[in-house]
């Protein structure tokens, strides 16, 4: 069965300077990968997403991620964060192994220290 | 709005009580999801639908739970007898698509069971 862990439960890091949030996955078969992304009193969103093609992926807020097969990973990164980014972010993944439902992490707190 | 809204945002209720939880869907979105997300944790999948039928409700804990979408737009998950346990906050999500896994999420409904 497929499962998500985000090694980190909060990371603290202060502002403009850059961050990892770290994702690893399990699974036999091809998956399609996610970060969301739940702002403090708001519904969680879409952060980005990795179906196909290239392995660094774009995705809003200056954040991207990196899918890496062999290590079974899908690190999520910024440069250059902002008080504004403070949030829990969400690792999850679909494929064949879950018929195609998310399967989540237990989410990593973003804290940004001024 | 045009997002995903769920009503009520905040229930409190006593033990063996029965619960309502509504969710508005994004027009035009065909698949709903119900999740669970307790603190600390990401969110546990209990049931999505494609249309009016239920695809896959293999995530309800257990038969105190149960959901509708008689007109394949509004939802209501219903919890019967409700349990301390039963405290968490219930999110709902709508997609266009069942395969790219980019879901839109309500704000949630917390329950908190006495």
């Amino acid at each position: 069965a497929q499962s998500v862990t985000q090694l980190d439960s909060q990371v603290p890091v202060f502002e403009e300077a850059p961050v990892e949030l770290r994702c690893n996955y399990s699974s036999s078969v091809s998956v399609y990968l996610f970060w969301y992304v739940q702002y403090p009193n708001q519904g969680l969103q879409l952060l980005l997403k990795y179906l196909s093609g290239s392995t660094l992926v774009k995705g809003i807020n200056g954040f991207e991620a990196e899918f890496n097969k062999s290590q079974t990973s899908f690190h999520l990164r910024k440069p250059s964060v902002h008080i504004s980014d403070t949030a829990e972010y969400f690792c999850a993944v679909t494929g064949a192994d879950s018929n195609y439902q998310l399967i989540w992490g237990a989410g990593t707190k973003l804290i940004i220290k001024p | 709005g045009a997002g995903v809204s769920q009503t009520p945002s905040n229930k409190v209720t006593e033990k063996g009580k029965y619960v309502e939880l509504r969710c508005d869907p994004i027009s035009g979105h065909t698949a709903l999801y119900w999740y669970r997300q307790s603190l600390g944790q990401g969110p546990e999948f209990l049931i999505y639908f494609q249309g009016t039928g239920a695809a896959d409700d293999s995530g309800l804990p257990n038969d105190r739970f149960f959901a509708v979408r008689p007109e394949g737009s509004v939802s209501t998950l219903k919890i019967q007898r409700t349990e301390r346990g039963d405290s968490a906050v219930y999110l709902c999500a709508s997609s266009l698509t069942l395969d790219t896994g980019e879901l839109f999420f309500g704000e949630g409904s917390r329950l908190t069971v006495l």
